[in-house]
């Protein structure tokens, strides 16, 4: 079974810090996620990568294959990216018997960022 | 945003009461999951469906079970809750099959209480 490991657990920085959520695997993946979950539940898909790198607005996700690790960058952090950050693997395989599996996730890092 | 509803949002129930959690989404999407969110882990896969009438077990499906009679829905059902499943319960979908790239989209989320 994929172990998926998050760095830090919770962080609480000023606004318009830079951001690094960090992100390991134990296993080889073929796709890598990184969701964003605001108070009140709502789960959002951020990006999906499965190598490089890739940006949308502030938010810059990388992953390195060989090194089994992803990072999940903000620049100039606001208020309202205060959320639980979520990294998630798909592992091939992960179960026997075929048909579609799901994704292995991290347990999260609780981003508040403070005005 | 995804076409993905849950119901009920909210529900608490007791010990030992059978209990069914609606997903249903308009997007046809082929494959649907559940998922549960407990503090001090990540999502964990209950089941998942890769068709109607097509199931199969995740990580955590003992005291669970899952019908998919139309492409539309997905139900879980708890046949006798015991408050170990106390928890939020989510739903999301995807179109292709796990292993290709592809997006999974959530669902809003269910609060679960069993006393």
């Amino acid at each position: 079974k994929n172990e998926v490991e998050q760095s830090p657990q919770n962080l609480t920085a000023q606004e318009g810090e830079f951001i690094t959520i960090n992100c390991s695997y134990s296993v080889g993946i073929s796709a890598l996620h990184w969701l964003q979950q605001h108070p009140g539940g709502g789960i959002v898909s951020l990006f999906m990568l499965s190598s490089g790198k890739k940006k949308h607005g502030r938010l810059i996700a990388t992953i390195n294959i060989q090194e089994k690790h992803s990072s999940l960058h903000i620049t100039a952090s606001h208020p309202r990216d205060s959320a639980v950050y979520i990294c998630a693997v798909h592992s091939p395989l992960k179960y026997s018997g075929g048909g579609a599996d799901g994704l292995t996730f991290g347990k999260g890092t609780h981003l508040i960022i403070q005005p | 945003d995804a076409g993905i509803t849950q119901s009920p949002r909210h529900k608490v129930t007791e010990t030992g009461t059978p209990v069914t959690l609606r997903c249903h989404q308009t997007e046809n999407h082929r494959y649907m999951y559940w998922y549960r969110q407990d503090p001090g882990h990540g999502l964990r896969l209950i089941h998942y469906s890769y068709g109607v009438k097509d199931t199969d077990k995740g990580e955590v499906s003992d005291g669970y079970s899952v019908s998919r009679s139309k492409t539309e829905d997905f139900l879980l059902t708890l046949e006798s809750a015991t408050s170990s499943q106390t928890s939020v319960y989510f739903c999301a979908i995807s179109e292709s099959r796990p292993g290709s790239s592809y997006e999974q989209y959530f669902g809003p989320g269910t609060r679960l209480t069993v006393t």
